[in-house]
């Protein structure tokens, strides 16, 4: 089965700087992997995600992710944080070993941004 | 096009009261699932069905039932509410190339 883990609970930054977001997989079989966004009260937005193929991702709002399979990583990054960035981030997996390709999350990362 | 839809949004109960949350998509998906989202837990999952007709157990399935009505509706019922399912919900669906849409979530508090 897959399983994921993110790096650090809370990620502050300041505005126009650089955002990364770790996140770590285990996998015995190729991973299919997710960056997820959830702003407050609000349900999850696709930011981007990796199946096959090209291992730099791009995604929506300038975010980009980089497949490791070296370092099973996963890591979000964005070059010049904005303040509409703050919010909560998760990382999610799935693979071939997963009860119907159900996600197995991370367990977030909340990001703030400050002027 | 709606996506993924969920009924109620909020919803207070008092333990050992039932309740049934509603979950609806529009996209055609096979695959639907509930997860429930606990502060600093991530989202776990609960049940998901693969297809229309059937349906599995997740990770954390004690407590609850499913139903697979059909295609679109796949609702998660809570037949004896506790304190410990006091958490927010979430209905989700896969598309063919693997992306789960996900609803905007019910907060339900358990008293």
């Amino acid at each position: 089965a897959q399983s994921v883990t993110q790096l650090g609970s809370h990620v502050s930054v300041s505005e126009g700087a650089l955002v990364l977001l770790r996140c770590n997989y285990s996998s015995s079989v190729p991973p299919y992997l997710f960056w997820y966004v959830q702003y407050p009260n609000q349900g999850l937005q696709l930011l981007l995600k990796y199946t096959t193929g090209a291992t730099l991702v791009k995604g929506i709002n300038g975010f980009e992710a980089e497949f490791k399979k070296s370092e099973t990583s996963f890591h979000l990054t964005k070059p010049s944080a904005h303040m509409s960035d703050a919010a909560e981030y998760f990382c999610a997996g799935t693979s071939a070993g997963n009860s119907g390709y159900a996600l197995n999350f991370g367990k977030g990362t909340s990001l703030l941004v400050t002027p | 096009n709606a996506g993924v839809t969920q009924t109620p949004k909020f919803q207070v109960l008092k333990t050992g009261q039932s309740m049934t949350l509603q979950c609806a998509q529009d996209m055609n998906h096979n695959s639907m699932y509930w997860y429930r989202q606990d502060p600093g837990m991530g989202l776990r999952l609960i049940y998901y069905s693969a297809s229309e007709g059937t349906t599995d157990k997740g990770e954390v399935p004690n407590g609850y039932n499913v139903s697979r009505l059909n295609k679109r509706e796949f609702s998660l019922r809570l037949e004896s509410a506790a304190p410990s399912q006091t958490s927010v919900y979430f209905c989700a669906s896969k598309s063919i190339t693997d992306t789960q849409y996900f609803g905007p979530g019910t907060r339900l508090t358990v008293l």
